[in-house]
């Protein structure tokens, strides 16, 4: 069973620039979540998807943006980027509404330079 | 004072010492506890998944919670040089739908052989 997979891997843009990362979660998962994983915040909550719907939203800027499609996938955009955005980004699908197992992707590295 | 509590470490055993690894939190609401392991560059793996209190066991990893402590724990036995990574301990009240995980800091371990 393929897991959680996100693209890009990795990923160098230039601050003021925007950005776009995908999520394809595990097949039969309706949920997905995003998290952004620094070393001196560790792993923050930015937002969650259900059904094509947003459910819960961290504390986070508007800049930071997501969707999810009627096939689970998601994808969550940046925009005018800051040197403060470089991080892991990681994707997490669950099973359905109620569900509290989440299973990460590798995450996608973001360079701002 | 932040929600979750992780000693980050770093924390260095010898091959088939006992690890014990702990969090602790502030929010009486938590409800639902998860242990992640996470290899550098990688996503985090999930390990073991609690509801409320009390012990887990799979395999060499055994989960505690004690929510009258506000306090969880995890422990490995005959811990391996495999076992070398982050571990990240996240939880989620039992009033939120979704997946808004929040997560320690992430406890650092080194098996040496």
């Amino acid at each position: 069973k393929a897991g959680v997979t996100q693209t890009p891997r990795y990923l160098i843009k230039t601050r003021g620039q925007q950005v776009t990362l995908s999520c394809s979660p595990i097949s039969g998962h309706r949920s997905v979540s995003w998290y952004q994983q620094t070393p001196g915040q560790g792993l923050q909550f930015l937002f969650e998807y259900f059904s094509e719907t947003q459910r819960n939203k961290g504390n986070f800027p508007g800049r930071f943006s997501g969707r999810q499609f009627s096939n689970s996938r998601s994808e969550m955009n940046v925009s005018t980027l800051e040197l403060g955005d470089s991080a892991l980004y990681l994707c997490a699908s669950s099973l359905g509404a109620a569900t509290t197992e989440a299973f990460f992707g590798q995450g996608t590295r973001l360079t701002v330079v | 004072q932040k929600e979750v509590e992780q000693d980050p470490g770093p924390l260095s055993v010898p091959e088939g010492a006992i690890v014990s690894l702990n969090c602790t939190y502030s929010n009486s609401a938590f409800q639902y506890f998860m242990w992640y392991r996470q290899y550098s560059r990688k996503g985090p793996e999930l390990l073991m998944y609690t509801y409320s209190s009390g012990n887990k066991e799979d395999g060499r990893f055994t989960a505690q919670v004690d929510k009258s402590s506000k306090y969880i724990s995890l422990f490995i036995r005959d811990s391996q040089p495999s076992d070398s990574a982050t571990y990240l301990c996240a939880m989620i009240p039992a009033n939120q739908a979704g997946t808004a995980l929040i997560f320690g800091k992430g406890t650092t371990l080194s098996v040496s052989s």
